[in-house]
């Protein structure tokens, strides 16, 4: 599976929208960009995935770059509740796991 | 919520122990994967099992164990703990067992070998 590259950490306002960039320039063609959350003692939680169009779903909007290497996942309007480790991971349809990076610490600020 | 529940919680073993860990999927969901996330680390993986199959392994020993019961759970068992088997462990349960189908986690047990 190709890797990923996310920033440590990111702040964003309360009721902002939160950009969260990935950085998967080995990309190959039949893999997808998932995106996982986890909020602090929780199991992670699915956010959203793509190809190479982009997706929107109730949580959250999924850009991908026309050359697919590289993603921003964009939360619409920051909550307090949207506070956790964010997880960009590439991936191929038809392996059976997630690869997870260390992640981007998203706090959101009151 | 998931629909994915796992216990215990918390546990606490010495060094040399053995320790099994339980999960319980959504029902209909005919695979499980198990991961550990160490502190400060993202989950790494450690198997999958599909209708009670191992199908896929991470880079794990053998002391790593699972099985998948046909009525959704499942076990994930570790013998000879060492202290760096401390870590949050987590299933994951998903309808099929392709990277598609969304994984759903449980909260996870968090273990800690003295």
């Amino acid at each position: 599976d190709a890797k990923t590259t996310q920033p440590t950490s990111m702040d964003c306002a309360e009721g902002r929208a939160a950009n969260l960039p990935c950085n998967h320039s080995t990309i190959s063609g039949n893999e997808y960009v998932y995106w996982y959350r986890q909020i602090h003692s929780q199991g992670p939680q699915y956010i959203i995935h793509g190809l190479k169009n982009n997706e929107t779903n109730e949580m959250a909007s999924l850009i991908i770059t026309e050359d697919r290497k590289s993603s921003t996942l964009i939360l619409p309007h920051a909550t307090l509740r949207d506070t956790a480790v964010y997880y960009c991971i590439v991936g191929r349809v038809g392996n059976e796991k997630l690869t997870f990076g260390t992640g981007t610490r998203l706090t959101i600020i009151p | 919520e998931t629909g994915v529940t796992q216990s215990p919680t918390h546990l606490i073993k010495t060094r040399g122990q053995q320790v099994t860990l339980r999960c319980s999927s959504q029902s209909g969901h005919n695979t499980v994967s198990w991961y550990q996330q160490a502190l400060g680390q993202g989950p790494q993986f450690i198997f999958q099992y599909y209708r009670e199959e191992e199908n896929g392994r991470g880079n794990f020993p053998p002391r790593f164990s699972g099985l998948q019961f046909p009525n959704y759970s499942s076990e994930l068992n570790v013998n000879a703990l060492e202290l760096d088997d401390s870590a949050l462990y987590l299933c994951a349960s998903s309808l099929d067992r392709v990277l598609g189908e969304t994984q759903y986690f449980g909260p996870g047990t968090r273990l800690l070998v003295l």
